[in-house]
């Protein structure tokens, strides 16, 4: 079984259209993230997110937003895309506290046309 | 975090010993030290972390200076599969919800 897994692993859409990335993980971790590799490869922390608290990047657009149904999920959706929303976007989730050790999915490649 | 520094690409042989450098001069007493990588379109894998012991996992380890302002990851036998990106990174050991910052990396590549 996948511990963190994504969806779409691909994404081609347009500019100005909405889209969702999926994130499911069955660690039990209480807390997930979102990271944006951009394609000079820098990984960015863009959300982390538990059941108490979402800590926002300020740099993210708030374009951007996450939305988490429940501890095992968080999807992030993305309004409006723009050109340089073309990135990998990595999931990943932590135990409670942060301990450090993240658990990333494969990622999603979005491009925007 | 504290930051990392690390050198930008590093060969080594099949078979050999990889010993990838990190200075962390700035790091504080109750921040440990991380090595993830990331191999070619995958997502970062965590490999091991340490505050002030020597460490040791089935994938690597990791040794730290007696004043904790540098660290050496040690893989010690590289393979064609080692080949990827290391992040070095530190951080306090409860950080809360706030993840990992990651910085450039080391590209290792593993010649045949």
């Amino acid at each position: 079984d996948t511990a963190v897994s994504q969806t779409p692993k691909y994404l081609v859409t347009q500019m100005g259209n909405d889209k969702s990335i999926k994130c499911e993980q069955n660690l039990g971790h209480d807390t997930m993230y979102w990271y944006k590799q951009d394609s000079k490869k820098f990984l960015k922390i863009m959300f982390s997110y538990n059941n108490k608290e979402l800590i926002i990047n300020e740099t993210v657009p708030n374009r951007f937003s996450p939305k988490s149904p429940d501890k095992a999920h968080l999807n992030l959706h993305i309004n409006s895309l723009e050109l340089g929303d073309s990135a990998v976007y990595f999931c990943a989730s932590s135990q409670a506290g942060g301990a450090g050790e993240l658990f990333f999915g494969e990622g999603s490649r979005l491009t925007v046309l | 975090d504290a930051k990392t520094t690390q050198p930008p690409s590093m060969d080594c042989a099949e078979g050999r010993a990889a010993n990838l450098p990190c200075n962390h001069s700035t790091i504080s007493g109750n921040e440990y030290v991380y090595w993830y990588r990331q191999i070619h379109s995958q997502g970062p894998q965590y490999i091991i972390h340490g505050l002030k012991n020597n460490e040791t996992n089935e994938m690597a380890s990791l040794i730290i200076t007696e004043d904790r302002k540098s660290s050496t990851l040690i893989l010690p036998h590289a393979t064609l599969r080692d080949t990827a990106v290391y992040y070095c990174i530190v951080r306090p050991p409860r950080g809360g919800a706030d993840g990992l910052t990651f910085g450039k990396g080391t590209h290792l590549i593993i010649q045949p």
